[in-house]
């Protein structure tokens, strides 16, 4: 079937910008999960969503970073006020629960700030 | 809060050679350790995964074993080939997101 799906692929904004970076997960899955992989810091969790639960939003960098989760599938994730250390390759992922469940990855958007 | 620890950060052996990548956890909480393998400009993909309550798993060509009471698990790679030229990461978790070791580049030479 379908895997998590993520739009757009890449994204070049300018500095001091929004950004709205989308992510469709597998049909079913309740629990939906960003990361942010950059060169420095590797793979950094940021946000996740279990069904109609508040998010934990404890991996959030600063409050430049919200997300949203509409009707427990697609979810948007935006960066007000790009800053320059915001480039990196944002996931998303999705799995059946969230704990002992895998986490199933989109390919990602990359995102540049010029 | 969780903290993996994964090495080495590149690893290079001879085809048909084992690898074997090692992480260590903070977290005596954590109880699911996935393994993730990510090639060149896609996301990471789930190989293999081990929970608390067991000590080792094997699937074909891959295993991973888990020591709770150290706080390590390792990935091992048997026979490898050239498509198992990737970069590995190692995660831990409790219930909420994932915290990823820093990943390590495997190399196969023919």
């Amino acid at each position: 079937g379908a895997g998590v799906s993520q739009s757009p692929s890449n994204k070049v904004t300018e500095k001091g910008k929004d950004v709205e970076l989308r992510c469709d997960p597998i049909s079913g899955h309740t629990a939906l999960y960003w990361y942010r992989q950059s060169l420095g810091q590797g793979l950094e969790f940021l946000i996740y969503f279990q069904g109609n639960s508040a998010p934990d939003k404890s991996g959030l960098p600063s409050d430049r970073f919200s997300a949203e989760r509409t009707g427990g599938s697609v979810s948007t994730l935006t960066i007000q006020r790009t800053q320059q250390e915001d480039s990196a390759v944002y996931l998303c992922a999705s799995s059946v629960s969230p704990g002992l469940y895998e986490q199933y990855f989109g390919p990602g958007t990359r995102l540049t700030v010029t | 809060g969780e903290n993996v620890e994964q090495h080495p950060s590149t690893l290079s052996v001879q085809e048909g050679d084992s690898a074997v990548i090692k992480c260590t956890y903070s977290d005596s909480a954590s109880n699911y350790f996935p393994w993730y393998k990510q090639e060149l400009g896609k996301g990471p993909q789930l190989i293999i995964d081990i929970r608390s309550n067991v000590g080792e798993k094997k699937d074909q060509r891959i295993a991973v074993t888990l020591n709770k009471t150290a706080k390590h698990f390792s990935l091992h790679i048997t026979e490898t080939q050239p498509e198992d030229s990737a970069v590995y990461f190692c995660a831990a978790s409790i219930t909420d997101g994932l915290t990823f070791g820093k990943g390590t580049h495997l190399i196969i030479q023919p």
